[in-house]
């Protein structure tokens, strides 16, 4: 089974701020690896697919990056109604969510 | 819209069983996979069950596989998850999701396995 660590897992920055989430796979995924946002009390909702693909009406200053086994989530500039926790999804084999990093303002 | 509707969910004790059902709305339910993910609360996610479109193949992780099972009626745009000899550690909010890439999520339904 394929293992995902993802970090940090929690995350304190200023509105404005640059903020990026890692996710480190055991094995190469394929770039098929998803970013998901969380809200108190709502389901998650997909913000990127396969690596770097944003899904139609997320902000443009959500972006993803990586190949291989490291991956990156990162807002460009931290809004408040971002506040919010974290998950990655490998679906390269099966499928495995990390951790999750919760995000919150400084 | 595409729409995913759970129900199902309840207090149940350990041992018993319990069946859950999301109804589809919104898009061609049997051009996608469809699956079953759950958060024991305040924890992470955890994938459960996918099933094919046609309903001709299905998985399962370790831990729920043997008793949980996955189902789906595209006549009723349904989709189901079986789940007996339930556990403490189903205590869940179980979410149906659509497509292999967990695109589409319902709103979930709470599921508490507890004497």
């Amino acid at each position: 089974d394929i293992q995902m660590t993802q970090s940090p897992s929690f995350l304190s920055a200023s509105v404005g701020d640059r903020v990026t989430i890692n996710c480190k796979a055991s094995q190469n995924i394929n770039k098929y690896l998803n970013w998901y946002q969380q809200k108190l009390g709502e389901a998650p909702k997909l913000l990127i697919y396969n690596t770097n693909n944003l899904q139609t009406g997320i902000p443009s200053r959500f972006s993803g990056s990586g190949s291989g086994t490291d991956y990156t989530l990162t807002i460009s500039s931290l809004q408040p109604e971002d506040v919010a926790t974290y998950f990655c999804l490998q679906h390269s084999s099966r499928y495995t969510f990390g951790a999750g990093t919760k995000l919150e303002l400084k | 819209e595409v729409q995913l509707v759970e129900t199902g969910g309840g207090l149940v004790q350990p041992g018993r069983s319990l069946k859950l059902s999301c109804v589809a709305s919104g898009f061609t339910f049997n051009n996608y996979w469809m699956s079953w993910t759950r958060q024991a609360p305040g924890k992470g996610l955890e994938w459960v069950a996918s099933i094919t479109n046609s309903g001709g193949s299905t998985y399962y992780p370790d831990s729920v596989k043997g008793r949980f099972t996955i189902s789906r009626d595209n006549a009723q745009n349904t989709l189901y998850l079986q789940m007996n000899s339930l556990r403490s550690e189903d205590t869940a909010t179980y979410y149906c999701t659509r497509d292999r890439g967990f695109a589409y999520w319902g709103q979930g339904t709470l599921v508490t396995v507890s004497s």
